[in-house]
């Protein structure tokens, strides 16, 4: 079965600390993963999109790697601001149909 | 980028009416559009997949005569929530695939609908 599990649940932090949300994933046969950032009432938004030939992407102070051997993926934020405070969803696709698995998220909290 | 529309992005409705809500892509054609439900403080929730010009695949557990979904065109996709009651109330979002995304798969998603049944 085809899953993506998220870690930590939650995370608090002080603005302009750094962070590290994980994403494990089984999705096989795999096509791509993606991190998207969604803000309380608000729909997902994209952060990066990676395919199994690509070990990091960065977009601003996100940086998100992949290692398709471990099928593990990372997103780090770098000097956190109170905007960054939401939830950081990992999305799996499999190969062909591209058929999403998601993960369950990690809410951000960052306190000033 | 790509665009993804979603009406009404509030509604209130009585218990035993039914809510239709809209989906649709602004900028690119959308072969494939995604229904989710969040519930507070939880992921989404993929309740069907639907294809242009075919009927919808809803995953287990979802009422597909309680959650009415047509995607009659490459740029709208609706979601009928058939005599709605209190625990249908929940934010819904689309999602949609196509088009500019290209071979990646890559998703859009809308602002979301914030449905309450009284």
């Amino acid at each position: 079965k085809n899953q993506v599990e998220q870690s930590p649940q939650s995370l608090i932090i002080l603005e302009g600390k750094n962070c590290t949300l994980q994403c494990n994933y089984t999705v096989s046969p795999f096509s791509n993963l993606r991190w998207y950032k969604q803000d309380t009432g608000r729909g997902p938004v994209s952060l990066t999109i990676m395919t199994f030939s690509e070990n990091t992407k960065s977009n601003g102070r996100y940086t998100a790697t992949l290692d398709a051997d471990t099928k593990q993926s990372s997103l780090h934020i770098t000097a956190s601001q109170l905007s960054d405070s939401a939830s950081y969803i990992c999305v799996v696709s499999t190969g062909g149909s591209y058929i999403p698995t998601f993960g369950r998220g990690t809410s951000l909290i960052v306190h000033p | 980028g790509a665009v993804v529309s979603q009406h009404p992005s509030r509604v209130i409705c009585k218990s035993g009416t039914s809510v239709k809500i809209e989906c649709r892509s602004l900028d690119f054609q959308a072969t494939t559009m995604f229904w989710y439900r969040q519930f507070p403080k939880q992921s989404l929730m993929l309740m069907a997949t639907s294809n242009e010009g075919s009927k919808a695949t809803y995953e287990q557990g979802v009422e597909k005569d309680k959650f009415l979904i047509n995607h009659a065109s490459l740029t709208l996709s609706t979601l009928t929530v058939t005599s709605a009651h209190p625990e249908d109330s929940s934010f819904y979002i689309c999602s949609a695939r196509g088009g500019l995304a290209g071979e990646t798969g890559e998703l859009f998603f809308g602002e979301g609908s914030r449905l309450t049944v009284l």
